[in-house]
């Protein structure tokens, strides 16, 4: 079955740090995609940054960008020069062959002024 | 890009009764929808996976004939709470796709909404 893992449950960061938020996926399917969403406290899922899992680099997107490690089955996200407006909740996801998407239990991100 | 939209944002209802969530793709053809709950602090699981003219497929756990789900045009899908109870009370969010593809733009999220069943 298919399985994604955020151990951090929440992080406080000072501004303008760089945070890296953790999840480990496991799939027996070769062929997948890796989603990180940010969701603040109006409750919409904001699409971050995907990873293919045949994409030889890793995705980057503006401040973003998702550390893949296929071998270790980790899609660690980073968020560089953090800011007050990237305090929420972050979820990695994953999804199957099938297009449903499954998330992880998701990091509750706090930035400290 | 492309846009979900769902409706209504919050509903507030007495116990017992039923209600009706829409989740329309407002500019492209969503072949498949899926319906996801999500009670406070927890994270998104999965309800039903909903394909344009066919049957919603549920995971397990999820009681079909208490979550009644419609997809019958490519751009609306249903989601009926029937004889709703405080328990059912959550945040409900429905995403569409219009198709399988690796680019993760192509699998959008509503906006999400409220249910307080009192």
């Amino acid at each position: 079955a298919q399985k994604i893992t955020q151990t951090q449950p929440g992080m406080f960061v000072q501004e303008k740090e760089a945070v890296t938020l953790d999840c480990t996926y496991d799939t027996s399917d070769p062929s997948y995609g890796l989603f990180w969403y940010k969701q603040p406290s109006s409750g919409e899922m904001i699409f971050l940054i995907y990873q293919g899992s045949y994409d030889q680099q890793n995705a980057t997107e503006g401040r973003y960008s998702l550390n893949f490690q296929k071998a270790r089955k980790s899609a660690n996200l980073v968020i560089s020069a953090s800011q007050l407006g990237d305090s929420a909740m972050y979820f990695c996801a994953m999804r199957d062959r099938d297009d449903k998407i499954i998330f992880g239990k998701g990091t509750r991100l706090h930035i400290l002024p | 890009g492309a846009v979900v939209s769902q409706h209504p944002s919050w509903v507030i209802c007495k116990s017992g009764t039923s209600v009706k969530i829409e989740c329309r793709s407002l500019d492209f053809q969503a072949t498949t929808m899926f319906w996801y709950r999500q009670f406070p602090k927890q994270s998104l699981m999965l309800m039903a996976t909903s394909n344009e003219g066919s049957k919603a497929t549920y995971e397990q756990g999820v009681e079909k004939d208490k979550f009644l789900i419609n997809h019958a045009s490519l751009t609306l899908s249903t989601l009926t709470v029937t004889s709703a109870h405080p328990e059912d009370s959550s945040f409900y969010i429905c995403s569409a796709t219009g198709g399988r593809t690796s680019f993760a733009g192509e699998l959008f999220f509503g906006e999400g909404s409220r249910l307080t069943v009192l």
